[in-house]
């Protein structure tokens, strides 16, 4: 697609309860990142993908967050048992690492969470 | 590892006057840099990147950054903001041919007043 595309936009659950967010990254891009960011804070770098593998997967705050990547192209974050400080955006981004060795990300507009 | 400092949480700056957003890494080798902006509601756009070369860079939006190297630091600037530049930024540092992640600083939310 044109950009990367985030879904749902805006979602609203009560703890304790699984959610599901979805990014469809921009074709041909062979990373994929996901990011969070709280009220008022930077950006908190959760998993990076290149293609279905997962180098990096440092910045998942614990074992209720999991993520995949299928086909080397859509990726879901999933979040297990909600809490309310799981409330953030959730921001997914990709990237083609080109030969220069430098890497420029492409952002969605994110997937806002609200856990009640 | 890598890090991004950016000393100020909170800018006002007249319409029309000028600008600069402090960004500070810490990095052993040579980083490479970049300016994001995020408009409310929105993702992040990037105003500007710096790889190697001309440390003075030019972005989108009439924004421009240097990469002092003595100082570890990519100011952003802006002569004449205009109220649309309003919006949260951050500065961001890679590694090339390394961990392919970009660290964010926390950002500066920019206010512009009339």
């Amino acid at each position: 697609g044109a950009g990367v595309s985030q879904s749902p936009s805006n979602k609203v659950t009560e703890k304790g309860k699984d959610v599901e967010l979805r990014c469809d990254p921009i074709s041909g891009h062979t990373a994929l990142y996901w990011y969070r960011q709280s009220l008022g804070q930077g950006l908190e770098f959760l998993i990076y993908f290149q293609g279905n593998s997962a180098p990096d997967k440092s910045g998942l705050p614990s074992d209720r967050f999991s993520a995949e990547r299928t086909g080397g192209s859509v990726s879901t974050l999933t979040i297990q048992r909600t809490q309310q400080e799981d409330s953030a955006v959730y921001l997914c981004a990709s990237s083609y690492l080109g030969s220069s060795g430098a890497n420029v990300l492409t952002f969605g507009a994110g997937s806002r969470l609200t856990v009640l | 590892a890598q890090s991004v400092t950016q000393p100020d949480i909170h800018i006002t700056v007249s319409e029309g006057a000028s600008l600069e957003l402090r960004c500070n890494y810490s990095y052993g080798a040579t980083p490479y840099l970049f300016w994001y902006v995020q408009s409310p509601g929105q993702g992040l756009q990037l105003l500007l990147k710096y790889f190697s070369g001309d440390t003075l860079v030019q972005g989108i939006k009439g924004f421009e950054a240097e990469f002092k190297r003595s100082q570890s630091s990519f100011n952003l600037r802006k002569p004449s903001v205009h109220w649309s530049d309003a919006a949260e930024y951050f500065c961001a540092v890679g590694e090339y041919f390394g961990n392919e992640k970009l660290t964010f600083g926390t950002g500066t939310r920019l206010t512009i007043i009339p």
